[in-house]
């Protein structure tokens, strides 16, 4: 059971650089989600998308974007990357709201570290 | 802007111990709750979710409450052991936020032998 795969799983960039964090799911989801985790902190939800071709804005969007071209795939992608984007990133799915009683399920992160 | 909080920040307790975790939200209107455990270097795994309309959900060890009037959900865990020894993170779904969560900071738990 793959659920959901995320790639790569570390990646040191310079500043400046650009790169895109990708993430897939085979579980049919669709919402999917990008989150951030700082070090001892909780996650911050960057960009969401609740179906293939709709995006939006998450509580700490800038200096990202995103695309959902199809239900499977949803990556992520940094232009110009920058100290305070070190950080560990996390790709997350569930279902149609309408499905309350089903949990979020996340990959095991991308471990980013701009130098 | 809607906050959640977890105390404490960091548990140590020895092995067998009865403990709570808790977790305190600002805004009452949540769809559904969720608690996660996350393991050093990994991702976030679901434990138990309890929807607006109930008061409490069961796993094995693990009892999750939920009182939204007063804002705060817990979670105990029985009889701990060292393998239980990971972060626990919760994470309400509020009525305006469209399926997406809102995550506390965590509490980092240590099971000693």
């Amino acid at each position: 059971n793959a659920g959901v795969t995320q790639t790569p799983k570390f990646r040191i960039l310079k500043i400046g650089q650009s790169m895109t964090l990708q993430c897939t799911q085979d579980m049919n989801h669709n919402y999917m989600y990008w989150y951030r985790q700082d070090p001892g902190m909780g996650l911050k939800l960057i960009y969401y998308s609740v179906g293939a071709g709709i995006t939006d804005k998450g509580e700490v969007p800038n200096g990202y974007n995103v695309s959902r071209s199809t239900t499977e795939d949803f990556p992520l992608r940094l232009e110009l990357a920058a100290p305070s984007q070190t950080s560990v990133y996390f790709c997350a799915s569930n279902k149609n709201r309408q499905y309350s009683n089903q949990p979020q399920h996340f990959g095991d992160g991308t471990r980013l570290s701009i130098l | 802007k809607q906050e959640v909080t977890q105390i404490p920040a960091a548990l140590s307790v020895p092995e067998g111990e009865n403990l709570v975790l808790n977790c305190s939200f600002t805004d009452s209107a949540i769809y559904n709750l969720q608690w996660f455990r996350q393991d050093p270097g990994k991702g976030l795994t679901s434990l138990l979710l309890i929807q607006s309309s109930q008061r409490e959900q069961t796993s094995g060890r693990l009892n999750a409450s939920l009182d939204k009037s007063s804002g705060r959900s817990t979670l105990y865990i029985a009889a701990s052991q060292p393998g239980d020894s990971a972060t626990y993170l919760c994470a309400p779904e509020f009525n305006n936020a469209g399926n997406m969560l809102t995550f506390g900071g965590g509490t980092r738990l240590m099971v000693k032998p």
